[in-house]
């Protein structure tokens, strides 16, 4: 059984730019989900995704999307980059029938906005 | 959703046990309390979740007292390799979902 994994580990951007992250979810999860992890700080929920379709949104702004494939696979897609994007990016895998609350995460990718 | 409060670090040492209390005073009547370890350029990690009295397992135990207001997170003996950063969240609810609400947590840092 393969965990989460993310790429790339870490990349550089400047202001303004797009990026996209991407995201393997655990074998047999269904729902993937997205944090924002600033220096010293909780991950923040951005949103998730269970069968392909948005299914809850946190506190970002439009130009964070996402989509999910039909293999569960993810993206995380930011447009127009702002310094403050500067983060590590989560993502996390689970099953909408297992236990409530039980997230899978990968490692991260490391976003440095210059 | 509920807010908790938690200390912000602590320091042990090695072979001793590590108790962390959480606050949560408005805790939701359908809410579970869900622990969550995370090391350095790593993502967090899944550790104990419980309702009401004690939970263990073979990482850590949960005290959580009948009015449910706060709760205890235990790590008996820690090592090193327990220096982590610890989050205590509630609002976890099949009703809710996996959108998880972490808040600072607490630092951990275990000395030799």
């Amino acid at each position: 059984e393969t965990g989460v994994t993310q790429s790339p580990t870490h990349l550089i951007k400047t202001r303004g730019q797009q990026v996209t992250l991407r995201c393997s979810s655990q074998s047999g999860h269904n729902t993937v989900s997205w944090y924002q992890q600033a220096l010293g700080q909780g991950p923040q929920f951005i949103f998730q995704y269970y069968r392909e379709e948005e299914n809850g949104r946190g506190n970002f702004p439009p130009r964070f999307s996402g989509l999910q494939f039909p293999n569960y696979s993810s993206e995380l897609n930011v447009n127009a980059l702002e310094l403050d994007d500067s983060a590590l990016y989560l993502c996390a895998s689970s099953d909408q029938a297992a236990r409530a609350g039980e997230l899978f995460f990968g490692e991260g990718s490391r976003l440095t906005v210059l | 959703l509920a807010k908790t409060t938690q200390p912000i670090s602590m320091d042990s040492y090695e072979g001793q046990e590590v108790n962390i209390t959480c606050s949560h005073n408005n805790i939701a009547t359908n809410d579970y309390i869900t622990w969550y370890q995370q090391f350095p350029s790593q993502g967090p990690r899944f550790i104990i979740q419980g309702y009401k009295t004690k939970v263990t397992n073979e990482v850590a135990s949960l005290f959580i007292p009948a009015d449910r207001k706060s709760s205890t997170l235990s790590l008996p003996r820690v090592s090193l390799s327990d220096t982590a950063v610890y989050y205590c969240l509630v609002g976890v609810s099949k009703a809710a979902g996996n959108k998880l609400t972490f808040g600072g947590g607490t630092r951990v840092l275990v000395k030799p």
